[in-house]
């Protein structure tokens, strides 16, 4: 069974940094794109980047380019997104999603398995 | 960048009724249109990939029409579980992006 378990809400000041993990379990890491999107309260649905768990390389959302940092650890399955420089407007939540396709397939940049979500609260 | 327009952004029907809701995107995208459902507190599901193929474990009540810019997501008879927010997404060029959602209420 594929399952995607991130790590726990987190309250952080505006400016301070979050990084919040993705354990995968149930198929092999290194054969699918990784996938974050945020969610804000009552909000849509916003893709943030992906990352190849095979070597690494980043696609970011512009919106977020340079205060994104999405990686992948193989050791231990899990894949990690760090935001920074934290505002207001980041509250919201973050889930981690694998894509549908196979990276040796070209990937296929649709959303299959999903995270249960971490709330991420920026708040002086 | 391409924007996703959903319409309604609020539907409200009965157990049973056939509803179809609408995604418009701002330049062709050929079939590259996906739908998930999203229940209050929990991540969304997959529903439909490549604008007409349904994912697996998908009841057949749901079915995806389109291309280029107009697409359709139809639920032919609704039952009690369909009630949500629906999304569009598109993966025809970068940034992915979604519809703005479409929240389905029971009458």
């Amino acid at each position: 069974e594929v399952q995607l378990v991130q790590s726990g809400a987190e309250v952080k000041k505006p400016g301070a940094t979050v990084k919040i993990s993705c354990k995968v379990s149930g198929y092999t890491f290194t054969d699918y794109y990784m996938h974050w999107v945020q969610q804000a309260p009552g909000k849509g649905l916003e893709w943030m980047g992906l990352v190849d768990p095979e070597d690494g390389e980043t696609i970011y959302a512009e919106k977020f380019q340079g205060r994104v940092t999405i990686t992948a650890d193989t050791s231990t399955d899990t894949a990690y997104m760090e935001l920074s420089s934290l505002r207001s407007e980041d509250t919201a939540v973050y889930y981690c999603a694998t894509d549908l396709g196979t990276i040796a397939s070209g990937g296929e940049y649709y959303f299959d398995y999903w995270g249960q979500g971490t709330l991420v609260t920026v708040s002086s | 960048d391409i924007q996703l327009t959903q319409s309604p952004s609020f539907l409200s029907a009965s157990v049973g009724d056939r509803v179809t809701i609408t995604c418009r995107a701002s330049q062709g995208i050929s079939s590259y249109l996906a739908w998930y459902q999203q229940k209050p507190g929990k991540a969304p599901k997959l529903l439909i990939y490549a604008a007409s193929t349904l994912q697996s474990g998908v009841p057949s009540r749901f079915s995806g029409s389109g291309s280029g810019t107009e697409f359709t997501l139809t639920i032919s008879s609704l039952q009690p579980e369909d009630f949500a927010t629906y999304y569009c997404q598109q993966l025809n060029s970068y940034p992915i992006a979604f519809g703005q959602g479409t929240r389905l209420e029971i009458k």
